[in-house]
């Protein structure tokens, strides 16, 4: 079946610090990967996508890459910001009938 | 602004009782999908609507069920309502594309905050 494990948190950082959350997936066929962010008291709204094998998603700093052959799509970030500080989503969508999210990873920058 | 609508952003009821949640959904958007995001248990997925047609369930408790109307609005119905049912509720919609029907994106609401007293 599909399903999604991503690294679990919290994760704290100072600012301008590099951030990475693993993210890696099984999957039947060929499924399209994406990051989302929550932030407190929001909906989730979706950071980046990839829709096949090597794609690269990126948004506002933000980029994973597509990784068939170790089944993952990890978010990195260069230099967090305190405004960084959210819960973010790993998710795939398979032949449509669903979104598989992972658990999140609450994500606090402190100055 | 996702451009999906929920309605009420804010809910509070005794248990037993019986609510209705509201969603509209992305104009041209024909999927529809209902979450329960509760603290101790992450985001869940309940289930998808597909142009007024059930396509998945997850796990949604039989005494929940939910519809999706000809104007492609959906609503979520909670019935005997427990404790345990406090949570957000988000709605979510997609466009389905080409022949093999893959997703594109989710877009989400703001979310039903859904409190049980």
């Amino acid at each position: 079946g599909n399903s999604v494990t991503q690294m679990e948190g919290p994760v704290t950082l100072s600012e301008e610090a590099f951030l990475t959350i693993n993210c890696t997936y099984t999957a039947t066929g060929y499924p399209s990967l994406f990051w989302y962010v929550q932030y407190p008291g929001e909906g989730l709204q979706l950071l980046l996508k990839a829709t096949k094998a090597d794609d690269k998603g990126s948004n506002k700093g933000f980029e994973a890459t597509y990784r068939k052959e170790t089944t993952s799509f990890h978010l990195e970030k260069g230099s967090v910001q305190v405004s960084d500080s959210a819960v973010y989503f790993c998710a795939l969508s398979d032949n449509g009938n669903q979104f598989y999210f992972g658990t999140g990873t609450s994500l606090t920058v402190i100055p | 602004d996702s451009g999906v609508t929920q309605t009420p952003k804010h809910l509070i009821t005794a248990t037993g009782q019986r609510v209705t949640l509201r969603c509209s959904p992305r104009s041209g958007d024909l999927s529809v999908y209902w979450y329960q995001q509760s603290l101790d248990q992450g985001l869940q997925f309940l289930i998808q609507y597909y142009n007024g047609e059930e396509r998945a369930k997850g796990n949604i408790l039989e005494r929940f069920s939910a519809q999706q109307f000809p104007d492609l609005h959906s609503e979520l119905n909670l019935s005997s309502l427990e404790l345990g049912d406090s949570a957000l509720y988000f709605c979510a919609s997609s466009v389905l594309r080409g022949q093999g029907l893959m997703n594109t994106e989710a877009f989400f609401g703001q979310g039903t905050r859904l409190t049980v007293v």
